[in-house]
């Protein structure tokens, strides 16, 4: 299967424990985004990585969130003392930039589920 | 900031009856949009996109035509079948296709 992977699928945590959730984009994918889906909703963007440059983080990306993309293939993204308003599905997706007539299609992984109790 | 507009679901219709999902978009520049299906237990696929104005994306029978005067991008299907039960979101990114900006999602629902 090459397509996105996601580890764990599913995470549950205890109020102030830190959790790091991993994303294996597609081989060869120079661009990796993170995105935060809650229920009824649809996914917010997080960050995202050219290589393993953070280019972007959004305003939701507290002080206790951190992604890191340290070679340029796999990305973690740590929550530190979470909260319940963490519990979320966290998506990771990847893509290949190609020019601007090039494939920019965004791949998604099947997520990892945070339940924070 | 760019922002997308979806109509509330759930949609819920029977087989073969024909499929719209309004989308109206919000954004500087030139935008491309998208429509991504969630089906029950999976990740997100995209389903159609388009990239400039009155180009039309189609796939599996689902169609939507960029409409840039009435800064719309509606989904349509002419006869849905059970199959398409699914939450759609439309979606769209600014230039230099970074971060998808989405819309809260449409469930739709079809009965046999």
């Amino acid at each position: 299967d090459t397509g996105v992977s996601q580890n764990p699928r599913h995470k549950i945590t205890k109020r102030g424990q830190n959790v790091t959730f991993r994303c294996d984009p597609i081989s060869e994918h120079n661009r990796l985004y993170w995105y935060r889906q809650t229920l009824g909703q649809g996914p917010e963007f997080l960050t995202y990585f050219q290589n393993e440059a953070q280019l972007e983080k959004s305003r939701l990306l507290s002080d206790r969130f951190s992604a890191e993309r340290p070679k340029g293939s796999f990305s973690t993204l740590e929550i530190q003392r979470t909260e319940q308003g963490d519990s979320a599905m966290y998506l990771c997706a990847s893509s290949s930039l190609k020019g601007l007539a090039g494939d920019y299609e965004q791949f998604f992984g099947p997520g990892t589920r945070l339940t924070v109790l | 900031g760019n922002s997308v507009t979806q109509m509330e679901g759930p949609v819920t219709l029977s087989e073969e009856a024909f499929l719209t999902i309004n989308c109206t978009y919000t954004a500087t520049g030139y935008p491309s949009l998208f429509w991504y299906v969630q089906y029950p237990g999976e990740g997100l696929q995209l389903l159609l996109k388009a990239t400039k104005a009155d180009d039309k994306g189609s796939n599996k029978g689902f169609e939507a035509t960029y409409r840039k005067e009435t800064t719309s991008f509606h989904l349509e299907k002419g006869s849905v079948q059970v199959s398409d039960s699914a939450v759609y979101f439309c979606a769209l990114t600014g230039t230099g296709f970074q971060k998808l900006v989405f819309g809260t999602g449409t469930r739709l629902l079809v009965s046999p």
